[in-house]
């Protein structure tokens, strides 16, 4: 089945530090998901891209789908305590339902946790 | 306004039993999804369910079932369970057709473990 290799597992950085985090797959993909999960909740969707080249930002989150749609990348700008969690990548590949979010791939995650 | 609701919160079972999870989406939503998620893992998608039927499906064998009723709310079902079947099971309502504005929504899940 296709795979999400999402990169780094984990990052320590200090509160006010910017962050990069990525995805790639050997397949393409049609949607392109960010997900924040905290501790025994359920992920909840950040940014959500429908096209190749999409740049979106959502407050001090920025993320964009890949030229090739194999690939996205997220960014958050002067971190705080509260952007501590685990980030998921997800994306939705072609025929898999059209324009609901059916059948999604998730990455592994990366953990974030930031200093004060 | 509730948003996606799941029964139980935790639930342990022995191998070989089976359970039953329930989900209720959020209100307005026509269209259920159901993830697995193992520890330290991504979730992986189970199946989703639109009007009653079944729309898509995961790499899952037949011991994972579901149904979908008229209010759109759903259950999940695995029989025969294993070791393995451990874990957090999601489940993610939307609308068939999102919008930008409205998307799909997870619930806090039920842990379940499998002795």
């Amino acid at each position: 089945g296709q795979q999400l290799n999402q990169s780094p597992q984990s990052m320590f950085i200090q509160e006010g530090e910017d962050v990069s985090m990525n995805c790639t797959s050997s397949s393409i993909f049609n949607t392109w998901l960010w997900y924040k999960q905290d501790p025994g909740e359920g992920p909840v969707l950040l940014i959500a891209l429908y096209k190749a080249g999409e740049l979106t930002s959502n407050g001090r989150l920025t993320a964009q789908f890949g030229i090739t749609r194999k690939d996205s990348f997220l960014n958050i700008s002067a971190s705080i305590p509260s952007d501590v969690g685990i980030y998921f990548c997800a994306g939705q590949p072609p025929g898999a339902g059209g324009t609901s979010y059916g059948k999604l791939t998730f990455g592994q995650g990366t953990i974030l946790t930031v200093h004060p | 306004d509730a948003g996606v609701t799941q029964s139980p919160t935790h639930l342990i079972k022995t191998r070989g039993q089976q359970v039953t999870l329930r989900c209720s989406p959020k209100s307005g939503h026509d269209t259920v999804s159901w993830y697995q998620q193992a520890l330290g893992q991504g979730p992986q998608f189970i199946f989703q369910y639109y009007e009653e039927e079944e729309r898509q499906r995961g790499n899952f064998p037949d011991r994972f079932s579901g149904h979908q009723f008229p209010n759109y709310s759903s259950e999940l079902n695995v029989n025969a369970l294993l070791l393995g079947d451990s874990a957090l099971y999601l489940c993610a309502s939307s609308l068939l057709v999102p919008s930008s504005t409205d998307t799909q929504y997870f619930g806090p899940g039920t842990r379940l473990t499998v002795l």
